[in-house]
Parts: C-alpha cells; structure tokens; sequence
C-alpha cells in the first residue's frame, strides 16, 4: 500500500498571505489528523477530520482550517501568515474503525517557511 | 491540559546496551499509547502501540504499559547507531476528545559505535 502523501514539500510564503496543504491517507483510512511542529513546543494537534467532518481541533486560531473530501483527502489552509507559522506541517492517517488502536501513520510533512 | 511528559535527555548509550525511553502522562482514562521513532529532518514512523497492562515485545524493542502508575517506557536491546532519533512518545487520550494523540517532547537517543 502507499503510504501517506503530502504536497508541496517545501513552501515558502510572506507574511499575510495564505497557503494550502494537500494531504492523501492511505488507501482505506477514512480519518486524517493534522499536526503542526516546531522546535520550541514539539508536536501540536491542529485537527481531526473523518469522513468530511471535523471531530476534534486543538488549540489553533481561526486563521488555521481544514477540509476532507469524499475521497478523504484533506487540505488545511493557513490565512494571513505569520513569522511564527514556520513549521513542519504533518498530516497522518489513521483507519479509525471500531475495534482499532487508532494508530496514526504520518506523511512526509510540508516544511513552511515565512519570511 | 493533558500532558505527556518524556524524560529530558539527551540520551547517549554504546553499540549493543539497552537503551531506556520513559513517559508519564496525565490523563488516567488515556487508552492507546504510542512509540514513534523521528530521524532529523523526516517526519515520525510509527515502532510500537500498546493499550494493555504489561509488556509487548516487537524484535528489539519491547513497549512497557503501566496504568496506575501511569508509566509506559520503550526498551530498545542490541540498540545500534541506526537506532540514533528522537523518540516521540503519544498518548491517545479519553473522553470526546478520543480520536487525537497527544505527543510528549521527545528524547533524543544517540547510539555510540
């Protein structure tokens, strides 16, 4: 099975502008989790969606949101960017079926840079 | 908060020891924990989950889980300069907030041939 894909890899915006990721799970995964990672506070929980609902979000402002389409693929969308948003931006699948451990297999991730 | 804490680090063992990763959390009712393995510059790729008392053994490595002292620790035996990341160590939380893993900061292991 392919694994997780994300795209772009590398993206480098300015300040106030917006960017879009692209995430699709593994074959079969119908839920997708976003992550964002810096240096300073480690792996932080964005949000969660499955089957086109979003069923958890972490502690993010409204400028950070996310969709997932009916083929579970999923963007998150960044607006009005800032210095602080420079991060490794991790999306990670998960089957999400009853009766599982919930494990979650992380994609390559998408290194924003801001300038 | 729900927290996950690691044991700081960085942690340097020889070619062949065994090498410890510890990991306390918070949340009492947590339910699934999680062992990743983050090489500089990737993303994490998941080793080892556990969700019941006691220990599971996967090769080399072996998952410890103990819910009343809310404890689970990684042993890594033979451990070999390619076992040289950072350890993440996640924990699926309870409560309506169950479809989300918390990650503890992450410990450094450094292997030394």
């Amino acid at each position: 099975k392919a694994g997780v894909t994300q795209t772009p890899r590398y993206l480098i915006k300015t300040r106030g502008q917006q960017v879009t990721l692209s995430c699709s799970p593994i074959s079969g995964h119908r839920s997708v989790s976003w992550y964002q990672q810096t240096p300073g506070q480690g792996l932080q929980f964005l949000f969660e969606y499955f089957s086109e609902t979003q069923r958890n979000k972490g502690n993010f402002p409204g400028r950070f949101s996310g969709r997932q389409f009916s083929n579970s693929r999923s963007e998150m969308n960044v607006s009005t960017l800032e210095l602080g948003d420079s991060a490794l931006y991790l999306c990670a699948s998960s089957l999400s079926a009853s009766g599982s451990s919930y494990e979650q297999y992380f994609g390559p991730g998408t290194r924003l840079t801001v300038t | 908060q729900k927290e996950v804490e690691q044991n700081s680090g960085p942690l340097s063992v020889p070619e062949g020891a065994i090498a410890s990763l510890n990991c306390t959390y918070s949340d009492r009712g947590s339910q699934s924990f999680f062992w990743y393995r983050q090489y500089s510059g990737k993303s994490p790729e998941l080793i080892m989950f556990i969700y019941s008392n006691g220990d599971k053994e996967d090769g080399r490595f072996t998952a410890q889980l103990n819910k009343a002292s809310q404890y689970v620790s990684l042993l890594i035996r033979d451990s070999q300069p390619s076992d040289s990341a950072t350890y993440l160590c996640a924990v699926r939380n309870s409560g309506g907030s169950n479809y989300k893993l918390t990650f503890g900061k992450g410990t450094l292991l450094t292997v030394n041939p």
